[in-house]
């Protein structure tokens, strides 16, 4: 059984940073692509971030793009968000979710971990 | 970066009725890049379309989706309790992807 689970979430001030990360299990975790999408409370979906199975290639959203940095550690079956120069406007759930087949569309999501940017 | 609008924003219907939901692109999504995805509240979406027209593992045959070009359609041809949620598409034809901005099914 695929799982996701994300982590990492909380409370930041602006400006601040913080790190998510997301465990997989139950799938061959290097051979897919992994996303980050967010969802800013009562608003729709945004992809934020990409990266290959391998991890050689990285793809942001122009609104995190130079701020956030996602990255992947193939022996911990392990995704991971870095978030820094953190605005309101990033408040948001972010799921984790697996990318079927490099498409560029996802079969299956963490939970969800809420960052909430405020002073 | 192609815009997916969505209508309505609520449909209001009765448990046994059709939904037909709309997606519509800024412009052309090629090979029918697009996916439909089910939320409900405090949980991750669902997938339950890809390709415009090809159902995810375990969705039920009530769901379908149809489409291409621009404009592409989810139809539930008899919503059932569990129907009722936020469905979104997402387009993959090219970055950045996108989504709609979703439309609530809720109960009459």
């Amino acid at each position: 059984e695929v799982q996701l689970l994300d982590s990492g979430g909380g409370l930041v001030q602006p400006g601040g940073s913080r790190r998510l990360s997301c465990g997989a299990s139950g799938f061959t975790f290097r051979t897919y692509a992994m996303s980050w999408v967010r969802q800013a409370p009562g608003k729709g979906l945004e992809w934020v971030s990409s990266i290959s199975g391998r991890g050689d290639k990285t793809y942001y959203a122009d609104s995190v793009k130079g701020r956030f940095t996602i990255s992947r550690d193939n022996s911990r079956n392990t995704l991971s968000l870095q978030m820094n120069s953190l605005r309101a406007a990033d408040t948001a759930v972010y799921y984790c979710a697996k990318e079927k087949d490099s498409s560029g569309w996802w079969d299956y999501w963490g939970q969800g971990t809420l960052v909430t940017v405020s002073s | 970066e192609i815009v997916l609008t969505q209508s309505p924003g609520t449909l209001s219907l009765s448990p046994g009725e059709r939904a037909t939901l709309s997606c519509r692109a800024s412009q052309t999504v090629t090979k029918n890049n697009l996916a439909w995805y089910q939320q409900k509240p405090g949980q991750a979406p669902r997938l339950l379309i890809y390709g415009a027209s090809n159902r995810a593992i375990d969705i039920p045959d009530r769901f379908s989706g149809s489409g291409s070009g621009t404009d592409f359609t989810l139809t539930i041809s008899r919503l059932e309790p569990d129907d009722f949620a936020v469905y979104h598409c997402q387009q993959y034809s090219s970055t950045p992807l996108t989504f709609g901005g979703g439309t609530k099914v809720e109960i009459k």
